[in-house]
């Protein structure tokens, strides 16, 4: 299965740091991995994505395991506008299978 | 950046005619165009795969005569709802590459409302 792994929602105080976590234990060597966001009524958001080195840009960071099976999403100061659904995506030819993502919260 | 538009943002139409989506890539170029369905309060579904110049992949348990589509130039693909039924009110996202292992770019969607 394609599918990753994420839990339902997460809650969030504003300026602070999170986390969100995804596990991806049967991806294979050549497959990237994304993270998407998704606001109500709009197409995907593209946030980061990588392969297996540790990414930073200037939405986010990626932490990646050594063994490839889990990642982490880092937002470093959450805003109210980051409220959103994640998306850890794996990534092959272009193909993206999406899971159920989820659901950020950031409270004020 | 790169930018993929799609057109319209909204349509309502009528049980049993044919809607078409035109997904753009507005300033590269694409030779695969992917399409998505999102239902309320649930994750988007892949329903197929635009390759320009030949005929689109379609995911398990799609109906590749109910959404034609049709991938013309390397900036256009178009889906066509045919004899939409209220059940194929949706919305619709498509999504294009300029390369591969890179950034994955989205459309706005296309919602569409069948009566």
């Amino acid at each position: 299965d394609a599918k990753t792994t994420q839990p339902n929602s997460m809650e969030s105080n504003e300026e602070e740091p999170v986390h969100l976590p995804c596990n991806h234990s049967t991806i294979s060597g050549t497959d990237y991995i994304h993270w998407y966001r998704q606001l109500p009524s709009q197409g995907p958001e593209y946030v980061i994505h990588g392969l297996t080195s540790n990414v930073n840009n200037r939405m986010a960071s990626l932490a990646i395991a050594e063994d490839r099976k889990s990642s982490t999403l880092i937002l470093h100061r959450a805003t109210l506008r980051d409220a959103a659904v994640y998306y850890c995506i794996r990534e092959r030819g272009n193909k993206l299978v999406f899971g159920a993502g989820t659901i950020l919260r950031v409270k004020s | 950046g790169a930018v993929v538009s799609q057109h319209p943002s909204r349509v309502i139409c009528k049980s049993g005619t044919s809607v078409k989506i035109e997904c753009r890539s507005l300033d590269f170029q694409a030779t695969t165009m992917f399409w998505y369905r999102q239902f309320p309060k649930q994750s988007l579904m892949l329903m197929a795969t635009s390759n320009e110049g030949s005929k689109a992949t379609y995911e398990q348990g799609v109906e590749k005569d109910k959404f034609l589509i049709n991938h013309a130039s390397l900036t256009l693909s178009t889906l066509t709802v045919t004899s939409a039924h209220p059940e194929d009110s949706s919305f619709y996202i498509c999504s294009a590459a300029q390369g591969f292992g890179g950034e994955l770019f989205f459309g706005e969607g296309s919602r569409l409302t069948v009566l």
